[in-house]
């Protein structure tokens, strides 16, 4: 099984908005709504950011946005901000069998 | 306070085993939450390694899966992880994380970072 695919860098202005891909395949990003993303900043460990596809932890701005079409899950985050400087990882169940979950290769988020 | 702390030796030598422990504060390890192993190789992404349960039930990753151990102690509310044989690939930070569901990571420890060298 293979590590979900993500562009691996993605960059807007201040304000602006921004989407980062995820794709899988029918076996995990296709068949559950249990994609999430997570923000790491240098050196930091990993931050929840959204789960099951759409839903935000408390806390976490609804400047960050999630959805899923096909085998392929994105994150937008609207309104760039300096903060949101960082990269960003999916992830996506992957099914009761063999691995359980998948994690993409990340995308670094450059705020110009 | 929530929170989730890794501790362990930083360095292992090759063909070594690294063992690492999770002390968990704030909630009961016991409660309904799986608890994970998540790395990330220097300048690499997230590999999950496995998670455990209170009652010791394990899942690993397949491609660790020869070679990765956990378990749980309940009476000290912590959880660890052991990987035989390693070599210059798992050099990488070791991060605790707690499973709410459906393999989605909420709480995540600092991370600690193993090298493994002569």
């Amino acid at each position: 099984q293979s590590a979900l695919t993500q562009p691996p860098s993605a960059s807007g202005s201040p304000g602006q908005s921004v989407t980062i891909s995820c794709t899988g395949s029918s076996s995990d990003v296709g068949s559950y709504n249990r994609v999430s993303w997570y923000q790491q900043h240098p050196g930091k460990a990993p931050k929840l950011m959204i789960y099951e596809v759409s839903k935000r932890p408390s806390g976490v701005p609804d400047r960050f946005s999630g959805s899923k079409s096909g085998n392929t899950a994105s994150l937008t985050v609207s309104g760039l901000q300096a903060d949101d400087e960082a990269d960003y990882f999916c992830s996506s169940y992957a099914g009761s069998t063999n691995l359980l979950v998948m994690f993409g290769g990340g995308t670094e988020l450059t705020v110009l | 306070q929530l929170q989730l702390q890794e501790s362990g030796p930083g360095l292992v030598k090759p063909s070594g085993t690294l063992s690492l422990t999770c002390a968990v504060s704030g909630v009961s390890i016991s409660g309904v939450n799986w608890w994970s192993w998540v790395r990330q190789a220097p300048g690499k992404g997230l590999e999950w390694i496995g998670e455990i349960y209170h009652s010791g039930s394990t899942h690993y990753n397949p491609s660790l899966k020869s070679r990765v151990t956990m378990s749980v102690d309940k009476s000290k509310n912590q959880f660890s992880l052991t990987v035989t044989s390693v070599t210059a690939a798992d050099t990488a930070v070791y991060y605790c994380v707690r499973d709410q569901g459906g393999m989605t990571f909420d709480l995540w420890g600092r991370g600690t970072l193993v090298s493994v060298s002569s």
